[in-house]
């Protein structure tokens, strides 16, 4: 199995700052990483799908990057609503594993 | 609107057995595969199980590999996880998810959620 190491597990930061959490792949995904962005209580959202892809609707602070065992999940001016926590999954090989999460707090 | 709505979950002992549904409306149903992952109290996300549009494709996490199924109901557009011999580490809320494409493949991600059903095994 593929294993999802994201950092760091968890981030303070303020309204305004840009933030960077890191995903690395115990082996090559091949871009096929995505990032979720799940609020307390609430189910999770897809935020960028194959690595650096937008999904519709989501705000274009949110940017991703990478390839092969390292991708990077950027949001380039926090808002109040984007405090939650983030996770990466790949969809390369099954079980399309997920990353333990970083819980984005205001600092 | 899209939903995913998710029903089936409970209080069960040690060793007994759960079925939850999920009740899929607002789009295609039988054209993407879907997924069930699930969430332990106050940890992160599991993948648990995926098949594909038409039923033909199915994989599971080793975890629950022998005691889990999950299967779908085009005709009602209703996915189900059938749950057997449960263990206290089983206890999660359970979301069931729409892929982005019909088939399984690398390449594949979760579009939707529903909101989850909580499963509790404890004797």
């Amino acid at each position: 199995d593929i294993q999802m190491t994201q950092s760091p597990s968890s981030l303070s930061a303020s309204v305004g700052d840009r933030v960077t959490i890191t995903c690395r792949a115990s082996q090559s995904t091949t871009n096929c990483l995505n990032w979720y962005q799940q609020k307390s209580g609430k189910a999770p959202e897809l935020l960028i799908y194959a690595a650096s892809s937008l999904q519709s609707g989501v705000p274009s602070r949110f940017s991703g990057s990478g390839s092969g065992t390292d991708y990077t999940l950027t949001i380039s001016g926090l808002h109040p609503e984007d405090f939650a926590t983030y996770y990466c999954q790949q969809s390369y090989s099954i079980p399309y594993t997920f990353g333990q999460g970083t819980k984005l707090e205001i600092k | 609107q899209l939903q995913l709505v998710e029903s089936g979950g409970g209080v069960v002992q040690p060793g007994g057995s759960l079925r939850l549904t999920c009740a899929g409306s607002g789009y295609t149903f039988s054209s993407h595969a879907m997924y069930w992952v699930r969430q332990a109290p106050g940890r992160g996300l599991e993948w648990v199980a995926i098949i594909s549009y038409d039923g033909s494709d199915i994989y599971y996490a080793d975890s629950v590999k022998g005691r889990f199924t999950i299967s779908r109901d085009n005709s009602k557009n209703t996915l189900f996880l059938q749950m057997n011999s449960l263990k206290e580490e089983d206890t999660a809320l359970y979301f069931c998810a729409k892929s982005a494409w019909l088939w399984v493949g690398s390449g594949s991600y979760i579009e939707n959620w529903g909101r989850g059903t909580l499963v509790t095994v404890s004797s």
